[in-house]
């Protein structure tokens, strides 16, 4: 069973507009991760946050992480075309194994 | 080389058949993983290795699912007596090292299994 959950489940922007998506989960972390899946294409790894850190920047990516309320989330900002994509949250709970949760299909229009 | 790859790529096959999924992880990668992924969900963990031992195998759904890495690099996932309900992609993942908390997993391009 799937324990991240995503919100919205779908995302329709404009380019040059901000995307956020959200994760929730229920257990206790030692890190999240955010993924993204290109059609056709495999999952490519975009941040990780530790479970004592609350934000983090990669270039327009943001991610925060709130512990208490066990959720997180990701913004792209100044979108584009090409950020057209699925995206997932994955949780590691110590155990090596990801726990991914059920997406976030976002799409840009030119 | 340069990234995790899987072969095939696409797999169709009939119901009742045995089926071998390949994976070679990244050179040097002690951790692999292998995932499971339905149509519009997030890929499901099957189980993993850490150098040529199976670790985890908690995942997967029934004795037909085996994993080996007998020299701790390229592994194989098969499953026997394929049912339509074990059509999915298959996806494998690489990592560095071994249970570090920041240790990204690197995915490879997956094989769609499709069971007529």
């Amino acid at each position: 069973s799937q324990q991240g959950e995503e919100d919205p489940q779908a995302l329709s922007i404009q380019e040059g507009e901000n995307a956020t998506m959200n994760c929730s989960y229920k257990t206790s972390i030692n890190n999240l991760q955010w993924y993204r899946q290109n059609s056709g294409r495999g999952l490519v790894h975009l941040i990780l946050i530790r479970s004592n850190e609350r934000e983090k920047h990669s270039g327009r990516l943001r991610v925060t992480l709130d512990t208490s309320k066990k959720s997180s989330s990701l913004l792209i900002t100044a979108s584009r075309a090409a950020d057209t994509a699925s995206y997932f949250c994955a949780i590691n709970t110590g155990f090596q194994k990801l726990v991914f949760g059920t997406g976030t299909r976002l799409l840009v229009s030119p | 080389g340069a990234g995790v790859s899987q072969s095939p790529r696409y797999k169709v096959t009939k119901r009742g058949q045995d089926v071998a999924l390949r994976c070679d992880p990244i050179s040097g990668h002690v951790s692999l993983y292998w995932y499971r992924q339905a149509l519009g969900q997030g890929p499901e963990f099957l189980t993993y290795f850490n150098y040529e031992a199976q670790q985890d195998k908690s995942g997967l759904p029934n004795d037909r699912f085996s994993a080996e890495r007998p020299e701790g690099s390229i592994s194989t996932l098969t499953i026997q007596r394929t049912e339509q309900r074990d059509s999915a992609m298959y996806r494998c993942a690489s990592s560095l090292a071994v249970a570090r908390v920041t240790d990204t997993q690197y995915f490879g391009p997956g094989t769609r299994l499709t069971v007529l």
